[in-house]
């Protein structure tokens, strides 16, 4: 597609539900980056794929949240028993090989937890 | 760790006033260096970069100076427009070994006529 594209662009969900963020990223770009601002913070980075590969997973703050991506398409952000803290915007980008530094956000799903 | 401060908003500017946004960094080695802009309902978007000291970033009017003794990267327009109203966001790329921008809090600038 012509950008990267982020759904649900808001999502409220009660405490302990689990919620899936859907990244579809430009087209042809092989890396993936999954970012959290909460409110009155900075972009705090969570997970990062080349491929269908993540090999850097730290910035995920707990074992309730994982991610995957099918090949170089579509990536998948899971978190699992939603605590109030989850509350936050998550940011989806890609950048292509050539230019790895530059990347291209989605505009993001604000996630409420109840 | 790698990391970044920037200045603390709201900025509130009239229309053709001058602009500084302050950013200051800590990183390993000779990181490359951006300024992202957030406008109103979109997604972040490159606004300018530079890759090595002394090297000066720009567009949409918009100037950075990568100094590297005083580990800084200030964001300034000399006369800005009410469309500039955005959050800003400084950020860093430590490259080999790292795979992820490091950014700042954001900033955010209102233009009013």
């Amino acid at each position: 597609g012509a950008g990267v594209s982020q759904s649900p662009s808001n999502k409220v969900t009660e405490k302990g539900k689990d919620v899936e963020l859907r990244c579809d990223p430009i087209s042809g770009h092989t890396a993936l980056y999954w970012y959290r601002q909460r409110l009155g913070q900075g972009l705090e980075f969570l997970i990062y794929f080349q491929g269908n590969s993540a090999p850097d997973k730290s910035g995920l703050p707990s074992d309730r949240f994982s991610a995957e991506r099918t090949g170089e398409s579509v990536s998948t952000l899971t978190i699992q028993r939603t605590q109030q803290e989850d509350s936050a915007v998550y940011l989806c980008a890609s950048s292509s090989r050539l230019s790895n530094e530059k990347l291209f956000f989605g505009s993001g799903t604000q996630l409420s937890v109840l | 760790g790698d990391s970044v401060t920037q200045m603390e908003g709201p900025v509130t500017l009239s229309e053709e006033a001058f602009l500084t946004i302050n950013c200051t960094y800590t990183a390993t080695g000779y990181p490359s260096l951006f300024w992202y802009v957030q406008y109103p309902g979109e997604g972040l978007q490159l606004l300018l970069k530079a890759t090595k000291a002394d090297d000066k970033g720009s567009n949409k009017g918009f100037e950075a100076t990568y100094r590297k003794e005083t580990t800084s990267f200030h964001l300034e327009k000399g006369s800005v427009q009410v469309s500039d109203s955005a959050v800003y966001f400084c950020a860093l790329y430590s490259g080999a070994g790292s795979y992820q921008l490091t950014f700042g809090k954001g900033t955010k600038l209102s233009v009013i006529p």
